[in-house]
């Protein structure tokens, strides 16, 4: 089945600072990669996602970067706010709905 | 609150016990989908459901059963089969056909055995 990795599992960032956190798949079918973030004691929720069509998506001050040939994806957030601070899942699937989720990576934005 | 309910949000055990998790969802969804969640160790699959009468094994199934008789609920029975059940189970629901579609999350049930 597939495996998705994500790197690292913390990251601390100054508040205003970009925030990167990378994903590898590692089934070349998969064509579907969401991002979701899960404050603490709250519910995971999709704040992003990008289709194996498509290179890069923003949403406001988040974008995704997919590399198929590498077969990683990226979450970039940039002017980090304290209300980023949750945990982010990355997650691919390929056609089926059956998504397979990283281990999440802790994000803590310092003010 | 979502279209998605778990119910209830905190549930103890005894050991020995099986005990079952509700999820409804009102989203006019197609598929539903349990996970539970340890720390450090992400979301893992242990069932999933396409379609009423129909559900298939994830990642993780032994130790537990579900049912899908109605398209709007998916309860999750965790048996006395499953070695280590404490954890926090969260349910989704998506519209399926197909084409991946994003993912609606309850708001999840903490078991805890006693």
């Amino acid at each position: 089945g597939e495996n998705v990795e994500q790197h690292p599992s913390t990251l601390s960032v100054q508040e205003g600072d970009s925030a990167v956190i990378k994903c590898t798949y590692s089934d070349s079918a998969s064509n579907y990669f969401p991002w979701y973030k899960q404050e603490l004691g709250k519910r995971p929720q999709l704040i992003i996602d990008i289709r194996s069509n498509v290179g890069e998506k923003k949403d406001q001050r988040i974008a995704v970067t997919l590399n198929k040939t590498a077969k990683h994806f990226s979450l970039h957030i940039t002017e980090t706010q304290p209300e980023d601070s949750a945990v982010y899942f990355c997650a691919a699937s390929k056609g089926n709905n059956r998504l397979a989720f990283g281990k999440g990576n802790q994000v803590v934005v310092i003010p | 609150d979502g279209g998605i309910t778990q119910s209830p949000k905190y549930l103890f055990r005894k050991e020995g016990q099986n005990v079952t998790l509700s999820c409804e969802q009102n989203l006019n969804h197609d598929a539903m989908y349990w996970y539970r969640q340890d720390p450090g160790q992400g979301l893992r699959l242990i069932y999933y459901s396409q379609i009423v009468n129909d559900f298939q094994k994830g990642d993780i199934a032994e130790g537990y059963s579900v049912s899908r008789e109605k398209k709007e609920s998916f309860p999750l029975t965790v048996t006395s089969a499953q070695k280590n059940p404490t954890a926090f189970y969260l349910c989704a629901s998506s519209l399926t056909g197909g084409s991946n579609t994003e993912a609606f999350f309850g708001q999840g049930t903490r078991l805890t055995v006693v």
